[in-house]
């Protein structure tokens, strides 16, 4: 089955500042990338996902990247703010498996003013 | 309704009663999917349904757990003979049809003492 490793598992970086979260997958089969962020006492929220027919994919200060041959992905925030301060979850998945996402361990993202 | 709705939010039970965890998924959404998420980690696949049948339940850890959903639209996780390392944060998600965003709800946070 699918592996996702990500890091770092902690990351703290100044208001303004750019911020990037790896992850790693094992099966070549994986073909669709999400990113959740999960606030404390809140269930996980999509915020950007890419399909492993492009390589890059944006929304305003977010981007992904996806290596398909290297088989990994990042998050890009740009210009962080307070508000970015989360837990991001990479997750994985074969979708004509039936959308089984398999995740990473999540990286706390702290954003000081 | 406007989200996923999970309930109870916290149930405390003693080691070998019996628990069940009901979720009210998106008004209309054809998929739903149990995860479990320990604490400092990402959510890990239990069981999911498209309509009333469940489609994949490899994730489920023992026979304690099972899952049903006999209308396609209320679901319940029910764990039997419940013991410790059940504690967790038992997260419900839905989405409009099998390969689509997941809505997470805010879960349901299981101690078993």
């Amino acid at each position: 089955g699918e592996n996702v490793e990500q890091h770092p598992s902690t990351l703290s970086v100044q208001e303004g500042d750019s911020a990037v979260i790896k992850c790693t997958y094992s099966d070549s089969a994986s073909n669709y990338f999400p990113w959740y962020k999960q606030e404390l006492g809140k269930g996980p929220q999509l915020i950007i996902d890419i399909r492993s027919n492009v390589g890059e994919k944006k929304d305003q200060r977010i981007a992904v990247t996806l290596n398909k041959t290297a088989k990994h992905f990042s998050l890009h925030i740009t210009e962080t703010q307070p508000e970015d301060s989360a837990v991001y979850f990479c997750a994985g998945v074969e979708e004509t498996s039936g959308s089984r996402l398999t995740f990473g361990e999540g990286t706390q993202l702290t954003v000081n003013p | 309704g406007a989200g996923v709705s999970q309930s109870p939010r916290y149930k405390v039970t003693k080691r070998g009663q019996d628990v069940a965890l009901r979720c009210d998924p998106i008004s209309g959404h054809v998929s739903l999917y149990w995860y479990r998420q320990a604490l400092g980690q990402g959510p890990e696949f239990l069981t999911y349904f498209n309509y009333e049948a469940q489609q994949d339940k490899s994730g489920l850890p023992n026979d304690r757990f099972s899952a049903e959903r006999p209308e396609g639209s209320i679901s319940t996780l029910t764990i039997q003979r419940t013991e410790q390392r059940d504690s967790a944060m038992y997260r419900c998600a839905s989405s409009l049809n099998e390969i689509n965003v997941l809505t997470f709800g805010a879960g349901s946070r299981l101690t078993v003492l």
